[in-house]
C-alpha cells in the first residue's frame, strides 16, 4: 500500500516571501503521479500542481513549484511572493499510474501573516 | 455547470438513525468518488465509481455505508445506524479522463455529519 507523510503539521510565512512545505511517500511502484491540493478555510478543495514521475523536470505553475526527488521519494512545494490568499491547508497526494485511487497525507496547515 | 455540489450542507442526527447524502458531480466527468475527513486529518478514501459501476471500496467501510450512482449521474452516500464516530466531512469529488488526465479532483465542498 501506498502512504504519504507530511510531517509538518502547521507552518507559517510572512506575506512576500518563500515557503517549503514537505511530503515524502513510499511506494513500489514506478508509474505514479504526485499531486499538491489546497483546501482554503470552508471552501472546496483544489488541485495545486502535479507531477508524473517519469518526467525529470519539476512542475512549476505560476508561484507554486515543486521538487520531485523521486530517489529519495521527496516532494515538496515551494510557494514563492506568498500571499494572503495562500492561507489554507495542503495535502501532498500520490496516485499509481492506471489506477484511479488517491491517497492523501494529513495535511499542512499554512498561514500567511501580514 | 458550476461545479461539484452536494447536499445537504450539514446534517445532525442522533446517534442510530440513517443520513443520506447527494452528490452531484459535473456533468461531463465519469469518475466520481466519495472520501472522508475528520478534523486535522486528511482525505481518506471511501469508495469510486466510474460511470455507475462501483469500482473499488475501501476495507474500512464498515457494512452501515453503502454508496450508489445509479445512471451514472448523482451519486448517494447512505450510513445506516450512525455511530458518533462516523461525525465528518464526507467529500465528494469527480474526474474525467480526457485527454491529458493525470488524476485532478474536482471536489465539493462537502457534507458536515454531526452525530449527537
Amino acid at each position: 500500500a501506498q502512504t504519504v507523510t507530511q510531517s509538518q503539521p502547521e507552518m507559517s510565512v510572512q506575506e512576500a516571501e518563500t515557503v517549503t512545505l514537505s511530503c515524502t511517500y513510499d511506494t513500489s511502484e514506478s508509474n505514479y503521479y504526485l499531486f499538491w491540493y489546497k483546501q482554503p478555510p470552508s471552501r472546496q478543495m483544489i488541485l495545486v500542481i502535479r507531477q508524473e514521475a517519469y518526467k525529470q523536470q519539476n512542475a512549476t505553475e505560476n508561484r507554486f513549484s515543486v521538487n520531485f526527488q523521486k530517489a529519495a521519494k521527496s516532494f515538496s512545494l515551494k510557494i514563492s511572493d506568498s500571499q494572503l490568499g495562500d492561507t489554507a491547508m495542503y495535502f501532498c497526494a500520490f496516485m499509481r499510474g492506471g489506477y484511479q485511487k488517491v491517497t492523501f497525507g494529513t495535511g499542512t496547515k499554512l498561514q500567511v501573516i501580514p | 455547470d458550476t461545479g461539484v455540489s452536494q447536499d445537504p450542507r450539514h446534517k445532525i442526527t442522533k446517534r442510530g438513525q440513517n443520513v443520506t447524502f447527494r452528490c452531484d458531480p459535473i456533468s461531463e466527468h465519469n469518475r466520481l468518488y466519495w472520501y472522508r475527513q475528520t478534523l486535522g486529518q486528511g482525505p481518506e478514501f471511501l469508495t469510486y465509481f466510474q460511470n455507475e459501476a462501483q469500482l473499488e471500496k475501501s476495507r474500512l467501510l464498515s457494512d452501515r455505508f453503502s454508496a450508489e450512482r445509479p445512471k451514472g449521474s448523482f451519486s448517494t452516500l447512505e450510513i445506516q445506524r450512525t455511530e458518533q464516530g462516523d461525525s465528518a466531512m464526507y467529500l465528494c469529488a469527480s474526474s474525467f479522463p480526457g485527454q491529458g488526465f493525470a488524476g485532478e479532483l474536482f471536489f465539493g465542498e462537502g457534507s458536515r455529519l454531526t452525530v449527537l
